[in-house]
C-alpha cells in the first residue's frame, strides 16, 4: 500500500526565504508523486508531479521537487516566499499505473510573514 | 477554461435529512473521485468511477451512502440519512486515462446539525 509522510503541520517563513515542505513516501512499486496547493474555501490545484521521467521536477509558480529514491522522499521547494505562497500544501502518491485515487499526506500549512 | 463544477458549494442540513451533491466533470474525463476533507482524517477517498462503472466504494458508509454516475456528464453523492459526523468538504474531481492529473471541483462544504 502507498501512504505519504509530511513532515509538520504548519511551517512559517519570511516573504522572501527559502520554503521547504517535507514529504516521505512508502510505495511497494514504482510511485507517481504529486504536490497540490489549496487556497481558502478553494479546491486543490496541482503544483507539479513526477512520473519517473526527471527526477528534479519543475511546477508552477516557481516551485520544484526532487524524487530522492534512496530517501524515499519528495520535498517541495521554492527559493523566495511571496505573500501569496501561504496556502495548505498536500503530497500524494498514487500506484505506477493509470487512474488510480490518490493518498494524501495530512497537509502541511505554510504561512509567509512579511 | 474547462473546470470540474459542483453543486451546492456549501450545504447546511439538519441530522437525518437526505442530501444529495452533484458534480460534472471536465467534458471527456472518464475517471471520476469523490473525496472527503476532514480536519481530523485530512482527504480520504470515498469512491471513483471509469467510464461511469464504480471500481471502488470501500471508502464509502455502505448504510447511508451512495454514488452513482446517471451519465457521462453527472456524478452524484447521496447521504440518506445525514448525521453530525458527515460534516466536511467533499470534493469531486475527474481526469482522462491519457493523463496523469485530477482535476479538483470546489468542493461541497456540508454541515450537519
Amino acid at each position: 500500500a502507498q501512504s505519504v509522510t509530511q513532515l509538520g503541520s504548519h511551517v512559517s517563513v519570511s516573504e522572501g526565504a527559502l520554503v521547504l515542505l517535507r514529504c516521505n513516501y512508502s510505495s511497494s512499486v514504482p510511485p507517481y508523486l504529486f504536490w497540490y496547493v489549496q487556497y481558502p474555501n478553494q479546491g486543490l490545484q496541482l503544483l507539479l508531479k513526477y512520473t519517473s521521467a526527471a527526477t528534479l521536477v519543475k511546477g508552477i509558480n516557481g516551485f520544484e521537487a526532487e524524487f530522492k529514491k534512496s530517501e524515499t522522499s519528495f520535498h517541495l521547494t521554492k527559493p523566495s516566499a511571496h505573500m501569496s505562497d501561504a496556502a495548505e500544501y498536500f503530497c500524494a502518491v498514487r500506484r505506477n499505473s493509470g487512474n488510480t485515487p490518490l493518498v494524501f499526506g495530512k497537509g502541511t500549512r505554510l504561512s509567509v510573514i512579511a | 477554461d474547462a473546470r470540474v463544477t459542483q453543486t451546492p458549494r456549501d450545504k447546511v442540513t439538519e441530522m437525518g435529512q437526505e442530501v444529495t451533491m452533484r458534480c460534472q466533470p471536465i467534458l471527456g474525463h472518464n475517471t471520476v473521485f469523490w473525496y472527503r476533507q476532514t480536519m481530523k482524517q485530512g482527504l480520504e477517498l470515498l469512491a471513483y468511477f471509469r467510464n461511469r462503472a464504480p471500481l471502488d466504494d470501500s471508502g464509502m458508509p455502505k448504510d447511508r451512502f451512495s454514488a452513482e454516475m446517471p451519465d457521462a456528464t453527472l456524478a452524484t453523492l447521496k447521504i440518506q440519512p445525514s448525521e453530525p459526523r458527515d460534516s466536511a468538504v467533499y470534493f469531486c474531481a475527474s481526469e482522462t486515462t491519457s493523463d496523469n492529473e485530477q482535476f479538483f471541483g470546489p468542493g461541497t462544504r456540508l454541515t450537519v446539525l
